[in-house]
């Protein structure tokens, strides 16, 4: 049973470029959640996906947004890096309802903007 | 607004000495809590989980957890830690008034010295 999966596993991009990146759940789950996870900090909550909408939303500007396909994988999309956009994007996968507390996470993109 | 809290940034403890992590949350309501572990450069692997019932709660690896409702607590626990349980530790919480994310604490680093 294959786990949550992620694409790329490191990325280097130049500050005010656009990155995009992608994440499959586990198997029998529907729902993805996106965090941050900054140098020596607990993850950040950026938004979840859930019937291939989002359904709530952490304290990210407007230029982190998202998609869900109907397979249940989802892409995270960042315009306009800043520097501070460095981190590394944990993706969460969990099914709905009371169990989507329990969210299985993915090893993670490594992003780096110069 | 929820939080989470880890006073120990770092521990060292000896192998085969045991090990107490400390978590403590601010929420109104009851909490759902989880305990996850990272390996450097890794993502998060869920160790335990907490819904409700019996407030002790086993998990992988030889670990365990105890919710105190009274002290807004959900501490830690391995009887003898193993060289391998070097990592660093991130309590979670989520909560039904606050939608489907987890909000983590900032993580305590264990080191492992034999």
């Amino acid at each position: 049973d294959a786990g949550v999966t992620q694409s790329p596993t490191h990325l280097i991009k130049t500050r005010g470029q656009q990155v995009t990146l992608r994440c499959s759940p586990k198997s029998g789950h529907d729902t993805v959640s996106w965090y941050q996870q900054a140098l020596g900090q607990g993850p950040q909550f950026i938004f979840q996906y859930y019937e291939e909408e989002e359904r709530q939303r952490g304290n990210f500007p407007d230029r982190f947004s998202g998609h869900q396909f109907p397979n249940y994988s989802s892409e995270l999309n960042v315009n306009a890096l800043l520097l501070g956009d460095s981190a590394l994007y944990l993706c969460a996968s969990s099914p709905m309802g009371l169990h989507s507390y329990e969210q299985y996470f993915g090893p993670g993109t490594r992003l780096t903007v110069t | 607004a929820q939080s989470v809290t880890q006073p120990d940034i770092h521990i060292t403890v000896s192998e085969g000495a045991s090990l107490e992590l400390r978590c403590n949350y601010s929420y109104g309501a009851t909490p759902y809590l989880f305990w996850y572990v990272q390996s450097p450069g890794q993502g998060l692997q869920l160790l335990l989980k907490y819904f409700s019932g019996d407030t002790l709660v086993q998990g992988i690896k030889g670990f365990e957890a105890e919710f105190k409702r009274s002290q807004s607590s959900f501490n830690l626990r391995k009887p003898s830690v193993h060289w391998s349980d070097a990592a660093e530790y991130f309590c979670a919480v989520g909560a039904r008034e606050y939608g489907n994310k987890l909000v983590f604490g900032a993580g305590t680093i264990l080191r492992v010295k034999s």
